[in-house]
């Protein structure tokens, strides 16, 4: 089983509309980190959180860490065309700074 | 372009062979990683260095596999004796050494292995 739960699994939205992707996990996260993938290639670093009930944004992307640190949403305001690709979530769970294990993914299809 | 870097970016291999990638990570940055990804799914964890020494590795990295960091700089991994079941994109990420703070990933654009 993933130690991290990704939902949805795959996501087709209109151009324009908003989205939700949430990442769950039973054990308490040190370090959260979205990270977006095009398909073949290597993930780009979107945000890290670490505190709980922390927030961070960047343009129309908003991440959030519940106060338990143990669910993060990425939240996308407006989707374009631009933001499809598979959404990652990752943590560091050791606390030590070091590895990160990763959910399996929410692939974002966005319609024009 | 100061981003990790990796090496060859595609590869074929027959079953049996050896193959052996390259990573060079972001200069600065002491920490340096590997991961394996199959289609549909996250990347997996697999060794990670602080300079030169390797300080974990995961159950997932079999005798069959081997990564060196020689000089605390670029890193190879190197698999024998390939299998089908080695298919896969292989990742490299660099970070700074200190904590969570820090220990933003840096990866690469990864090599894309397929074994017949």
């Amino acid at each position: 089983s993933q130690e991290l739960e990704q939902s949805p699994q795959s996501l087709i939205v209109q151009e324009g509309k908003n989205l939700t992707i949430n990442c769950t996990s039973s054990k308490t996260l040190y370090g959260l980190y979205w990270y977006k993938q095009k398909y073949g290639e290597g993930l780009i670093f979107l945000m890290m959180l670490q505190k709980g009930g922390e927030e961070k944004s960047h343009e129309k992307i908003t991440a959030k860490l519940d106060e338990k640190k143990q669910q993060s949403s990425l939240h996308i305001t407006a989707s374009q065309p631009s933001h499809a690709g598979i959404y990652l979530c990752g943590a560091d769970r050791d606390n030590q700074g070091g590895k990160l294990i990763f959910g399996q993914g929410t692939e974002l299809s966005v319609k024009p | 372009d100061t981003g990790v870097s990796q090496d060859p970016r595609h590869k074929i291999t027959k079953r049996g062979q050896n193959v052996t990638f390259r990573c060079d990570p972001i200069s600065e940055h002491n920490r340096l990683y590997w991961y394996r990804q199959t289609l549909g799914q996250g990347p997996e964890f697999l060794t990670y260095f602080q300079n030169e020494a390797q300080l974990e590795k995961s159950r997932l990295l079999s005798d069959r596999f081997s990564a060196e960091r020689p000089k605390g700089s670029f890193s190879t991994l190197e698999i024998q004796r390939t299998e089908q079941g080695d298919s896969a994109m292989y990742l490299c990420a660099s970070s700074l050494d200190g904590g969570i703070a820090k220990n933003i990933q840096y990866f690469g654009a990864g090599t894309r292995l397929s074994v017949l």
